[in-house]
């Protein structure tokens, strides 16, 4: 079945800082993936989106996104962390499985920022 | 003036009882979804909508009900809540005709308690 896995739960870092999410999907053709980001009381808000074309990926925020079929990853980067970007990230990929075009969630990374 | 809003956004209820979750949007999306977010598990999809006449179960859809008023209305039901149902709950929309790669614009989401 199809799987979108992000391995830290939780991760660090200081502001200023860079940072890099990990998520890994299972799919053997080019999969839609895109990255989500919840603040605190909040719904999930789109940083970016790949479907094809170049595997960098420009989000909002500051956020990018790189492509790499070969390691099947899709990592978040951001160059200097802001102590607002303190909030849970969601990587999610389409599924074509049973539920067609609907998305697969991984279980998330709560990012927190240290002054 | 919020695009997909949610009511009531946060409910406490006791085991036994009916309860119903409303969303409503007014980007014009023809797709709308439910999910339930549970701390480490992500989301995962209750049930989806790709419009008025078509309602499709999702990954997790025992124990509750979805009604499709309108293009703009997708309402949950609970109709006997359970404790295991504690939960927050996400309405989402898209636009069928983007596609699979088309971004899904969430509510705020709804904390429901079941004691």
């Amino acid at each position: 079945a199809q799987s979108v896995t992000q391995p830290d739960i939780h991760i660090t870092v200081s502001e200023g800082a860079s940072l890099e999410l990990r998520c890994n999907y299972s799919y053997g053709a080019t999969p839609y993936l895109f990255w989500y980001v919840q603040s605190p009381g909040q719904g999930l808000q789109l940083l970016l989106k790949y479907f094809s074309g170049d595997t960098l990926v420009q989000g909002i925020k500051g956020f990018e996104a790189e492509f790499k079929r070969s390691q099947s990853s899709f990592n978040l980067r951001k160059p200097s962390v802001h102590w607002s970007d303190a909030a849970e990230y969601f990587c999610a990929a389409v599924n074509y499985g049973g539920s067609q075009g609907n998305l697969i969630f991984g279980k998330g990374t709560k990012l927190s920022v240290k002054p | 003036d919020a695009d997909v809003t949610q009511t009531p956004r946060n409910r406490i209820t006791k085991t036994g009882k009916r309860i119903m979750l409303e969303c409503s949007q007014t980007k014009g999306h023809d797709r709308m979804y439910w999910y339930r977010q549970d701390p480490g598990l992500g989301l995962r999809l209750i049930y989806y909508s790709f419009d008025v006449k078509d309602i499709n179960k999702g990954e997790i859809s025992d124990g509750y009900s979805v009604s499709r008023q309108a293009q703009a209305k997708f309402s949950l039901s609970l109709e006997s809540a359970i404790p295991n149902q504690t939960a927050l709950y996400f309405c989402a929309t898209s636009d069928l005709a983007g596609g699979p790669s088309d971004t899904q614009y969430f509510g705020p989401g709804t904390r429901l308690t079941v004691l």
